[in-house]
């Protein structure tokens, strides 16, 4: 019955070793979107996907990436994970770029030993 | 000043109780309104979706927009302790050829028995 899925639910790695958190989602949606959350905080937009078109915001570090192979699929990838990057990464999708509400997943919480 | 301020709690109602969570802005730009409620280690969920100044009424629910004084509210009615949980306030609006989300800092409630 979910509609946007996330895995893994949690996920922990090491001080610079890079990770790859995933998002699928049965709502055929032409967008997805990454936030990352953390503790107490709102979910911050790191970027988001119309179609194939990828859209960064101004200050998304470097060091996370995406990619969306298809439809349904949608990557965060994490390229040397900082202490500071232990949150809560959280997908979203919108059937398209108006002003659509958009539908979570349940995040993957990530630690980062 | 951010955006969207929120108070963030936590707020702790006894079970039956109205429950008013607020939320100001500042971004005059700011078309779409939505609360979100957000269980512990699960992602957010569409509670309300407006777009008009005025209420909007969906069982126990009710949201208030108030555009002239930047001012949305969320009441509860008969709170219930399956209520408990954070509440995101979110706003949007069109920027760079895209829907952006603005989420409040969200309010920790908790219905006590």
């Amino acid at each position: 019955d979910a509609m946007v899925i996330q895995n893994p639910r949690y996920q922990v790695t090491q001080f610079g070793k890079p990770v790859t958190l995933s998002c699928s989602q049965t709502l055929n949606h032409n967008v997805m979107y990454w936030y990352q959350q953390k503790s107490s905080q709102a979910p911050k937009l790191l970027f988001h996907y119309y179609d194939k078109d990828f859209n960064n915001e101004a200050d998304t570090p470097d060091n996370f990436q995406s990619r969306r192979p298809n439809t349904s699929f949608c990557f965060l990838d994490i390229r040397s994970p900082g202490l500071g990057d232990a949150a809560m990464y959280l997908c979203a999708t919108s059937r398209d770029q108006s002003n659509q509400p958009q539908h979570f997943g349940d995040g993957t919480r990530l630690s980062i030993l | 000043q951010k955006e969207v301020e929120q108070d963030p709690g936590p707020l702790s109602v006894p079970e039956g109780a109205i429950v008013s969570l607020n939320c100001t802005y500042s971004n005059s730009a700011f078309q779409y309104f939505m609360w979100y409620r957000q269980y512990s280690r699960k992602g957010p969920e569409l509670l309300m979706y407006t777009y008009s100044s005025g209420n909007k009424e969906d069982g126990r629910f009710t949201a208030q927009v108030d555009k002239s004084s930047k001012y949305i509210s969320l009441f509860i009615r008969d709170s219930q302790p399956s209520d408990s949980a954070t509440y995101l306030c979110a706003m949007s609006a069109w920027a760079q050829g895209a829907q952006k989300l603005v989420f409040g800092q969200g309010t920790r409630l908790t219905i006590n028995p």
